[in-house]
């Protein structure tokens, strides 16, 4: 109930190309579904976030697409840069009260120059 | 953007030493306060939830007695790790709640020998 799967866990793209990372989750309360990046020996950073009034939401190169009827969330990169290879996060919480963040598994995304 | 910071970066003690690590907002007050732990290449474990003035909520298999939070105002929560040993070297994040938004700090790395 509480889980969010994502995939791939792994993902190569050319530089220029599009890197798409998918999330799915189970707990129809969740209101709030943001995507962090992290490099190594650093700590998370806020990418982009996304509530569920809308589809989706465009933070220059990085894209969100909802589907609320399927329970899916996904990041876009667009023109993928070689800066870009780090390790993605998805999560997923309730925006009211001191609610947890449900975390994704990651997905370690190397972009080749 | 918000700004959580951590203190120290990295440290490295003698197994059987405490270690305090802080974990401060710099431009906001955040009512929650969460610490996570991460091994290599995997996601962020949620250790505790801390609120400012009572007492932390430890995830299941945490020990209290071992990882002592503390939450004494709006922008700071400190972990104490007691008794430290070699299985409890890792990285240690923190991260502030304003809002539905969560900001993590940068990370610290412990190594105790």
């Amino acid at each position: 109930q509480q889980q969010v799967k994502q995939s791939p866990q792994s993902l190569i793209v050319q530089k220029g190309g599009i890197s798409i990372i998918n999330c799915a989750y189970e707990n129809t309360a969740f209101d709030y579904f943001p995507w962090y990046q992290q490099f190594p020996g650093k700590g998370p950073a806020l990418l982009i976030a996304i509530r569920p009034d809308v589809s989706e939401k465009k933070e220059g190169r990085f894209t969100i697409s909802f589907n609320k009827s399927a329970k899916q969330f996904s990041l876009h990169i667009m023109d993928s840069q070689p800066g870009d290879s780090a390790t993605y996060f998805c999560a997923a919480s309730l925006s009211q009260g001191a609610q947890k963040l449900v975390f994704g598994q990651g997905t370690r995304l190397t972009i080749n120059p | 953007g918000a700004v959580v910071s951590q203190h120290p970066s990295r440290v490295i003690c003698k197994s059987g030493t405490s270690v305090k690590i802080e974990c401060r907002s710099l431009d906001f007050q955040a009512t929650t306060m969460f610490w996570y732990r991460q091994f290599p290449k995997q996601s962020l474990m949620l250790m505790a939830t801390s609120n400012e003035g009572s007492k932390a909520t430890y995830e299941q298999g945490v020990e209290k007695d071992k990882f002592l939070i503390n939450h004494a105002s709006l922008t700071l929560s400190t972990l104490t790790v007691t008794s430290a040993h070699p299985e409890d070297s890792s990285f240690y994040i923190c991260s502030a709640r304003t809002g539905a938004v969560c900001y993590f700090g940068p990370g610290t790395r412990l190594l105790v020998l």
